[in-house]
């Protein structure tokens, strides 16, 4: 196992468009967590699922962007009709329930919205 | 609302200096504080937390109730300490991390 894995790494997009991320987390891991990082910025809590369930979601997640996990494995994030502020880091963590806190993050999917 | 404040975005000493990074949090209630760090071009990682009270690569960090602190220190900087380090919290109900915006540390030679 060699951590999170996150993909793709960058995604360039027009806006208007739609675009997903995957992530992989620690086999073992029940919890996925999605984060987004802006310049300047640490990481903004998006949501976050406990297996298959997503038990937390931000005010921030508009009803553009979803995020799901179906088997409780690897999880996606869409975001519908790209706006030029969705442009950020997403980054993905995953824990062991009863460990909030200890996350393991991935490299991040860095997405630029033209 | 609960909130990590860390007042310095950049911070720089010379290798041997002491390191104090600062870090205030918001919150009424007993708080699990943690921090971590990003190298250049490395994923973001737990570097410590408070309950574990431990020193990790001589940086230890003491979470003072009273001024709602959870200050990241060390006595002697190193080069290889150069680095993004984010004071996070976690608290009540929810079972997200809040993180501050980060205070780049760098330790000139």
């Amino acid at each position: 196992d060699t951590g999170v894995s996150q993909n793709p790494r960058h995604k360039i997009t027009k806006r208007g468009q739609n675009v997903t991320f995957r992530c992989d987390p620690i086999s073992e891991h029940n919890r996925l967590y999605w984060y987004r990082q802006t310049l300047g910025q640490g990481p903004e809590f998006l949501t976050y699922f406990q297996n298959e369930a997503q038990l937390e979601k931000s005010r921030l997640l508009s009803d553009r962007f979803s995020a799901e996990r179906p088997k409780g494995s690897f999880s996606t994030l869409e975001i519908q009709r790209t706006e030029q502020g969705d442009s950020a880091m997403y980054l993905c963590a995953s824990s062991l329930a009863g460990k909030t806190g200890e996350l393991f993050f991935g490299e991040g999917s860095r997405l630029t919205v033209l | 609302a609960q909130r990590v404040t860390q007042p310095e975005k950049l911070l720089s000493v010379f290798k041997g200096a002491p390191v104090e990074l600062k870090c205030n949090y918001s919150y009424s209630g007993s708080p699990e504080l943690f921090w971590y760090v990003q190298y250049s071009r490395q994923r973001l990682q737990l570097l410590l937390r408070h309950i574990s009270r431990e020193s990790i690569k001589g940086f230890t960090a003491d979470l003072n109730k009273g001024e709602t602190s959870f200050h990241l220190k060390k006595p002697f900087a190193q080069e290889e300490d150069s680095a993004m380090y984010y004071c996070a919290f976690h608290g009540g109900a929810t079972n997200k991390l809040i993180f501050g915006t980060g205070t780049l540390l760098a330790v000139q030679p």
